[in-house]
Parts: structure tokens; C-alpha cells; sequence
């Protein structure tokens, strides 16, 4: 079974600076998916990026941005110009090849992020 | 935009009460999901569905059992509540669109099982 192991369970950044949440995971599988997801407080969690396993160009949001390192099985979610409106827990989510009626995610424990104004 | 409601935002059962949690979305995806979210576990699966009357186990449906009898409404159903299932419950839709798409999830359920 795949796990997915989010390391730092609480980060904190200055407003308008970078922060990186890091993500690794654990498979035997040559093709799959990953995710970003943020849930704001007391709000609905949303998808933030997302990427496929043989790509090999990290995905692009606006300010999110992905370092994917397939041999490393790490998947880094990158937050340029902190806004106090991305303080959030990150969750980082793991799919196989998906066929229609399997779509189950593997999601990590999450990172809290904290923006200091 | 896509819509997906919980019948309730905070739920107090005690012990031995049959629950019952609900989830509409708006947008007719075929596939519908309930985890549960524990500070220190994240997000786990207890059922998804991939159509109406489908059902698939997660990763700890112990305790749990599920129905969908419309493609919109995928209820969570606790037989027996105890305090261990006392969580937050999120519901989730998804449109199957090929390999990247999303899921979509509602604002949760948080139970209190006492």
C-alpha cells in the first residue's frame, strides 16, 4: 500500500516570502498522480496543484509551484509571496493509475502553515 | 461551481445511537467518497461510490456502512455510535474527466460521540 509522509506538522513564513511544505511517499508504481490540497480554517478543502508521475516538468499555479523528484519520491508544494489568505492546513495526496471507479486517495497528515503579517 | 453540502456542520450522539450523515452534490458526478479527518491521522477513506447502489470499502470502514440511492446523496451511516468515531467527516464528489481530475468536498461534519 502507498503511504504518504508529510514531516513538518506545523510551518510558519513571513507575508510576502517563500515557504516550502515537503511531501514524500512510498510506492512501487511506475505511473500515478499527486496533489496539493489547502483546507483554510473552517472552510472547504480545495484542490491547489497537481501532477502527473511522468511528467517531468514541475506544475505551475500562479504563486504554487511543485519540485517533483520521481527517483526521491518527493513532491515539495512551493508558496511564493506569502499571503495571509494561504494560512491553511496542506495536505498532500497520492492516486494510482486511476481507471473509471477507482479514484481513491492516499492523503498525508498534513502541515499547518502559519503567515505572519 | 460545483456544490457539495453536509447535513450538518456539528453533531452531538451518545454512545449506541444509530447516525446518520448526509451528503448532497450538485453537479452530477458520478463518484462520491466519505473520510474521516483526525489531527495527526489527515484524511482517511472509509467508503466510495462509484455509481448509484455502488459501494467500495475504503481503508477503515469498520463501523460504518453507506447508501446511495440517488447519484446526488451518499449517506454515511454509523450503526452503533461509540466515542472512537467522534471526528470530522468530510464528503467529497468527483467527475470522472481522466486521470488529473479533482475532488470536490463539502465543509464536514464534526461528531461528537459522547
Amino acid at each position: 500500500a502507498q503511504t504518504v509522509t508529510q514531516s513538518q506538522p506545523e510551518m510558519s513564513v513571513q507575508e510576502a516570502e517563500t515557504v516550502t511544505l515537503s511531501c514524500t511517499y512510498d510506492t512501487s508504481e511506475s505511473d500515478y498522480y499527486l496533489f496539493w490540497y489547502k483546507q483554510p480554517p473552517s472552510r472547504q478543502m480545495i484542490l491547489v496543484i497537481r501532477q502527473e508521475a511522468y511528467k517531468q516538468q514541475n506544475a505551475t499555479e500562479n504563486r504554487f509551484s511543485v519540485n517533483f523528484q520521481k527517483a526521491a519520491k518527493s513532491f515539495s508544494l512551493k508558496i511564493s509571496d506569502s499571503q495571509l489568505g494561504d494560512a491553511a492546513m496542506y495536505f498532500c495526496a497520492y492516486r494510482s493509475d486511476p481507471n473509471f471507479g477507482n479514484e481513491k486517495l492516499t492523503f498525508g497528515t498534513g502541515t499547518r502553515l502559519t503567515i505572519i503579517p | 461551481d460545483v456544490k457539495v453540502t453536509q447535513s450538518s456542520r456539528y453533531l452531538v450522539k451518545r454512545t449506541g445511537e444509530k447516525v446518520f450523515l448526509e451528503c448532497v452534490q450538485d453537479m452530477d458526478h458520478e463518484n462520491m467518497f466519505w473520510y474521516r479527518q483526525d489531527p495527526g491521522l489527515g484524511l482517511r477513506l472509509i467508503y466510495f461510490s462509484y455509481d448509484v447502489k455502488m459501494k467500495e470499502k475504503g481503508d477503515i470502514p469498520e463501523g460504518y456502512s453507506v447508501s446511495r440511492e440517488k447519484k446526488e446523496r451518499f449517506s454515511l451511516i454509523l450503526e452503533s455510535a461509540s466515542t472512537n468515531q467522534t471526528s470530522m467527516y468530510l464528503c467529497a464528489s468527483s467527475l470522472w474527466t481522466g486521470k488529473l481530475n479533482e475532488q470536490y468536498f463539502g465543509p464536514g461534519t464534526r461528531l461528537t460521540v459522547t
